[in-house]
């Protein structure tokens, strides 16, 4: 059962470029969540989804992008990538809301630098 | 609003020595509370969790025990191992889909 996949799993970007975090999961959960994770900064939801076309911003959303036309996958597009995007990010996925079980399914991380 | 506050580290442990880990939060009415730990290379995993004030979550010999009085959910093992070497952040969930994480509390345990 291979969960919540994300790739790339490290890439540098110029600024200015564009790129597309890519995440997949087969677990049929509802809900996706990207996150960043920024050194002593904890995480910072990005944007979720609740089902298959339905997204909504998360605290910050500002330089980012997604679509889930899918149940399984939830992209993340940096339209104009900049140095203040430069950090660790998670795809994330659950059965339900996480009140009843709480359990957040992560992938393993995607590493981007901008320079 | 909505936020956690864990103890910074990092936390530095001999093999066998008992561990905590302080977390408190703020939160509205009642929001269930998580224990997420992230070994190295690895994204982050659910330790434990509790849903209600007074609820003991448990796992691999961790606890964390629900204090709505003092709005804490303190991370305890009481005698910790190499493995246990990881990062460990405290959540909640309110209402609706958002998670709030603490910034998260690096351990090295060392034999």
């Amino acid at each position: 059962n291979a969960g919540v996949t994300q790739t790339p799993k490290f890439r540098i970007l110029k600024i200015g470029q564009s790129m597309t975090l890519q995440c997949t999961q087969d677990m049929n959960h509802n809900y996706m969540y990207w996150y960043r994770q920024d050194p002593g900064m904890g995480l910072k939801l990005i944007y979720y989804s609740v089902g298959a076309g339905i997204t909504d911003k998360g605290e910050v959303p500002n330089g980012y992008n997604v679509s889930r036309s899918t149940t399984e996958d939830f992209p993340l597009r940096l339209e104009l990538a900049a140095p203040s995007q430069t950090s660790v990010y998670f795809c994330a996925s659950s059965y339900s809301s996480g009140g009843s079980s709480g359990e957040l399914f992560f992938g393993e991380g995607s590493r981007l630098t901008v320079l | 609003g909505n936020s956690v506050t864990q103890m910074e580290g990092p936390v530095t442990l001999s093999e066998e020595a008992f561990l905590t880990i302080n977390c408190t939060y703020t939160a509205t009415g009642y929001p269930s509370l998580f224990w997420y730990v992230q070994y190295p290379g690895e994204g982050l995993q659910l330790l434990l969790k509790a849903t209600k004030a007074d609820d003991k979550g448990s796992n691999k010999g961790f606890e964390a025990t629900y204090r709505k009085e003092t709005t804490s959910f303190h991370l305890e093992k009481g005698s910790v191992q190499v493995s246990d070497s990881a990062v460990y952040f405290c959540a909640l969930i309110r209402t609706g889909n958002q998670f709030y994480f603490g910034t998260g509390t690096s351990l090295t345990v060392i034999p």
